[in-house]
Parts: structure tokens; C-alpha cells; sequence
């Protein structure tokens, strides 16, 4: 079992629509989330990061994190054809600056025009 | 300022050969990670530097593998005796004390083993 997991897709949305991506894992000291973003040929992109339980929304974006089930989710709303690229969830085992990360597969995210 | 840089962005190496990459991370943050990503994976840790003293280097695949950050700022990765497995993009991320460690990536070097 790989410590954090993602469906590879690819999730195809429609244009407008609302992406929902998933993500778990599975070292439950982990107290830190990320959300990165990389288009095909670059690095990842820092979109979302998140540490306490809850949802935090920011813009077209909201980052949900349950520890007890030990998942953490991305939404993306009003979805746009610039938002097609691969979505990495990262968990960190701290909350600070030494934080190695360690990342999922990526869900691949098609929107159509 | 800027954001991480590396360099060089693409290298093709014959098996055999020694290749060093080079990482220059966003100024004053004290922490620099380097990554491997394979192709259609996550990046994967390689190891970790706070200023110039490695503090965890358990991600590194062999003793070919060898970092370092002499003055805790710019930093280099280098492989001895490439092999073809070898092949990947190698990411150099950094961060800040201030943050709570989110981590920003340079544009990473891809490496192609012949």
C-alpha cells in the first residue's frame, strides 16, 4: 500500500463544472497537507495547503481534511479549461519548515471546453 | 525575490558519467529539499538541508548519490557513475522558518541517461 494515494484519472470535467479530487493516507501522525498543481512538462505549483480538520476555501479553490478517515480533498470550482493539469497531494509529517513531503501519483484533470 | 532556480534544466549523460546539478533556492529560507520525479509519478524525497547541515538524507537511492550545501545556499546534487535508472527530473524545492512547511519548487533538471 503506497502511503498516500490517488486516483490517476484522467477526471474529465465539463467547463464550469465543479472538480472533486481525493487523496489518502496512510501514516496518521501526518499533520500537514498540501495541494500542488503541474502542468504537463513543468514543476509543481503550491495551490492549497491545509492542517486542521475543516475546509479552507481559497478563490476557486477548497481544501477539506478529515484525520480520522484519514483522507483530504480538493475541490475546484467553476472549473476552467487552464485548470486541465495534474493535481499532486503532498503530507507532511510536521508543521514546519523541515517538513519532508511526501506525495501521491497526481489525479490527471481534463476540463472541456 | 526570484524563486528557486536550477541548472541546468536538461542534461543527457552517457552511462558511466558524473553529473552535478545545481540549486539555488528563494533567499533566506533555510530549508532545501531535493526530489526525484520518474515519469508519470509524485516526486519522491531525496534528501533535506536546513542552512548547510543535511539532516536527512534517507531518501537517497545509493552512495552515488551525494548533496551538499556548503554555505547554506545554494546547493548540489551529484550523481557518480550514472546509470540508466537514473533518468528523471530532479526537483530542488525550498521554504522559510516563517512558513509552516509549504515548500516551493525550482523548474527542476531533467536527466536523461543514454
Amino acid at each position: 500500500q503506497k502511503e498516500v494515494e490517488q486516483n490517476s484519472g484522467p477526471l474529465s470535467v465539463p467547463e464550469g463544472a465543479i472538480a472533486s479530487l481525493n487523496c489518502t493516507y496512510s501514516d496518521r501522525g501526518s499533520q500537514s497537507f498540501f495541494w500542488y498543481r503541474q502542468y504537463s512538462g513543468k514543476s509543481p505549483e503550491l495551490i492549497m495547503f491545509i492542517y486542521s480538520n475543516g475546509d479552507k476555501e481559497d478563490g476557486r479553490f477548497t481544501a477539506q481534511l478529515n484525520k480520522a478517515s484519514q483522507y483530504v480533498s480538493l475541490l475546484i470550482r467553476d472549473s476552467q479549461p487552464s485548470d486541465s493539469a495534474t493535481y499532486l497531494c503532498a503530507v507532511g509529517r510536521s508543521g514546519a519548515a523541515g517538513n519532508k513531503l511526501t506525495f501521491g501519483g497526481g489525479t490527471r484533470v481534463l476540463v472541456k471546453p | 525575490g526570484a524563486g528557486v532556480s536550477q541548472s541546468p534544466r536538461y542534461k543527457v549523460a552517457k552511462r558511466g558519467q558524473d553529473v552535478a546539478l545545481r540549486c539555488d533556492p528563494i533567499s533566506g529560507h533555510v530549508s532545501l529539499f531535493w526530489y526525484q520525479q520518474a515519469l508519470g509519478q509524485g516526486p519522491e524525497f531525496l534528501t533535506y538541508f536546513q542552512n548547510e547541515a543535511q539532516l536527512d538524507k534517507s531518501g537517497l537511492p545509493s552512495d552515488r548519490f551525494f548533496a551538499e550545501r556548503p554555505e547554506g545556499s545554494v546547493s548540489t546534487l551529484k550523481i557518480q557513475r550514472t546509470q540508466q535508472e537514473d533518468s528523471a527530473v530532479y526537483l530542488c524545492a525550498s521554504s522559510s522558518r516563517d512558513l509552516r512547511g509549504e515548500q516551493f519548487f525550482g523548474p527542476g533538471t531533467r536527466l536523461t541517461v543514454l
